[in-house]
Parts: C-alpha cells; sequence; structure tokens
C-alpha cells in the first residue's frame, strides 16, 4: 500500500459512455497527477496538480477531462473515448515543495474501450 | 524521450545479487536519477533516488558514477517477488514543475 487509491480497478466502457476515474491520496500531499500507459510504451504524463492547480496538460485531448476539487482528491472523466484509449491509467502524488520529491502511485485504472 | 538506455530483459538467480545498469550520459548537474519497479499490472513502486552520492536503504542500492554518466541499481538478495519491470529515470525541471521522463525499463526474471 502506497497510500494512493484508485477506483474502480478496471473498467469496460463503450465509445458512447460517460465514467469517471477516481484518485485519493493519504499522505499529506500537495500534488497529484494522471499518467496513462499504453502496451509497449513508457508511461506517458498527461495531467499535473499543483496545490489543486492544474499546472501541466501534455497536449491531451478534450475527451479527457480532469478535476481536482482538493489536493486529497483528483478525477479523470472521461467521454466518447477511442479503442486507442483503452490503457492502464495510472494516479500518483508527491510533496511540491521538496526538492527531493518523491512521485508515489496508485494501482492503476485498467481501462478497455470497446 | 527518454534520458536513460536500459538493457530490455536480465536474468538472476534466486538469493543472488541482481545489478541492473543504466545509462544517463546527457543528464546535467541538478538532475535526480530516480528507480522504480513495476509489476505486472500494478502501479511502479519508488525504490530509490540520488544525486551525486551512493544511496542505500532496505530495498536496494544505488551506485553513480562519479561523471554520473550511469549508474547500477543493486538488489543484494533478489527474491522471486523482485520479478518486476525496473525503470531508472531521470527527473528533469520543465519550467516550474519537476519530471520523470520515463522509457520501457529493464524486464528483470528472478529464477528459482
Amino acid at each position: 500500500e502506497t497510500g494512493v487509491t484508485q477506483t474502480p480497478r478496471h473498467l469496460v466502457m463503450g465509445m458512447t459512455n460517460k465514467k469517471s476515474l477516481k484518485c485519493e491520496q493519504h499522505l499529506g500531499h500537495n500534488a497529484m497527477y494522471w499518467y496513462k500507459q499504453s502496451a509497449k510504451k513508457p508511461l506517458e504524463l498527461m495531467f499535473v496538480y499543483n496545490f489543486k492547480e492544474q499546472t501541466e496538460n501534455n497536449s491531451v485531448p478534450s475527451r479527457f477531462s480532469p478535476e481536482c476539487p482538493n489536493s486529497s482528491h483528483l478525477f479523470l472523466h472521461l467521454h466518447t473515448l477511442q479503442p486507442e484509449d483503452s490503457a492502464l491509467y495510472l494516479c500518483a502524488s508527491s510533496h511540491r515543495d521538496n526538492d527531493q520529491e518523491t512521485q508515489y502511485f496508485g494501482p492503476g485504472t485498467r481501462l478497455l474501450v470497446l | 524521450d527518454a534520458k536513460t538506455t536500459q538493457p530490455p530483459s536480465m536474468d538472476c538467480a534466486e538469493g543472488r545479487a541482481a545489478n541492473l545498469p543504466c545509462n544517463h550520459s546527457t543528464i546535467s548537474g541538478n538532475e535526480y536519477v530516480y528507480w522504480y519497479r513495476q509489476i505486472h499490472s500494478q502501479g511502479p513502486q519508488y525504490i530509490i533516488h540520488g544525486l551525486k552520492n551512493n544511496e542505500t536503504n532496505e530495498m536496494a542500492s544505488l551506485i553513480i558514477t562519479e561523471d554520473r554518466k550511469s549508474s547500477t541499481l543493486i538488489l543484494p538478495h533478489a527474491t522471486l517477488r523482485d520479478t518486476a519491470v525496473y525503470y531508472c529515470i531521470v527527473r528533469v525541471r520543465a519550467g516550474n514543475n519537476r519530471k520523470l521522463i520515463w522509457g520501457l525499463g529493464t524486464s528483470l526474471a528472478v529464477n528459482p
């Protein structure tokens, strides 16, 4: 257990569905991240939130919509996804003030888009 | 693009030391080297990190060369549960953010 939880752990959705991924951290961190991990590809950083403010969006399509209501919770809202969006979606958190900040990851949500 | 180069796969006998190499010849002076591992279909697990000096914790040791162009992660007594993909990562500064630049890692198989 890393102190970062993600729900659901597995999700199957059609291209017309709307779903949300949830992440919660119990580490007192102030930065949270969404990553995408596709088969045979490195982890791709999608979004960064620092003190609830979005500080990075790595050219992610608008069908992915993040939300960070407070420093402990992070959501990824999904709508009209494509089959190529099937991947492992990972949430991470860190303490931004520390120069040696370390990111701690949740277990991920395995998403399959049909 | 990843700033690190790792062998795609390695084998190690159970109980022996596993030495995982990593090249990061373009690393800058203020960029840290981080190691994570990922057991199949789970989230990456933090192992250790360092800047210049060698580091040791309860999981592993990190040996960084004096010129900082390469490093080695050492698992002193590998067990079957250490079978995983090991990522050597350089943390770079991008504006106000610090980013982990991931590669494809080394798939370590610990054999009985």
